[in-house]
């Protein structure tokens, strides 16, 4: 069975760090492209960042609200994503999804549970 | 980069049949999208992908009660014999740089 499940997130202060794990399983974790995607309270969908496989070049991008900011990474021996965010502001309260990708056909997607992630003094 | 609009609500009785639609922006006619359905407290959940030509492939476990269509530069979801639980917020997606999101449609099951 297919699985993402998220953890490492909690309350952080604003200008703090947070680092959030996806564990993969249930499938060869390094055929698939990932992301990150958020959700702030009683909002709407925000993609954060994507990372292809290595076999597709492990390429990375982030939305524009987060670049310089978060660092995507994957550690395939052990089937796991990272999302290191620094300088967090309050805006970056959210529910934070994982979600895999097909790395030919992108829209095909499964969706972790996620991780919530508040920002605040 | 592709926008995505949903109209906030739709509403439909148990057992009925109801369409949402999900507009591209012009220029953007081809794509496909995906839709995503997300019940009250939960993640969202992958239901299908629809091409520019009207065809859509459900994701695993999807059933077959959810199909989709597309005309021009509308992309819709096609929900058949109504559930209790099929009421959620419903997002369509696709891609540009990054993913792209439509504003999510809340549907009421009556």
């Amino acid at each position: 069975e297919v699985q993402l499940l998220e953890s490492g997130g909690g309350l952080v202060q604003p200008g703090g760090s947070l680092r959030l794990s996806c564990a993969a399983s249930g499938f060869t974790f390094s055929n698939y492209a990932m992301s990150w995607v958020r959700q702030a309270p009683g909002k709407g969908l925000e993609w954060v960042s994507f990372m292809r496989s290595r076999n597709y070049g492990g390429m990375t991008e982030y939305a524009a609200s987060v670049k310089d900011r978060f660092t995507f990474s994957r550690d395939e021996p052990t089937d796991l994503a990272f999302l290191q965010m620094d300088s967090l502001k309050t805006d970056d309260t959210a529910v934070y999804y994982c979600v895999r990708h097909l790395d030919y056909d992108l829209l095909t997607t499964y969706w972790g549970q996620g991780t919530l992630v508040t920002v605040s003094s | 980069q592709p926008v995505l609009t949903q109209s906030p609500s739709a509403s439909a009785s148990l057992g009925a049949s109801v369409k949402v639609t999900c507009t591209l922006s012009s220029g953007h006619k081809t794509y496909s999208i995906a839709w995503h359905q997300q019940r009250p407290g939960r993640g969202p959940r992958y239901l299908l992908k629809v091409n520019s030509d009207g065809t859509y492939k459900r994701g695993a476990g999807i059933p077959d009660r959810f199909t989709g269509s597309a005309s021009g530069t509308e992309r819709a979801l096609i929900i058949s014999r109504l559930q209790s639980d099929d009421e959620a917020d419903y997002f369509c997606q696709t891609w540009g740089t990054g993913m792209v999101f439509g504003g999510g449609t809340k549907l009421t099951v009556l």
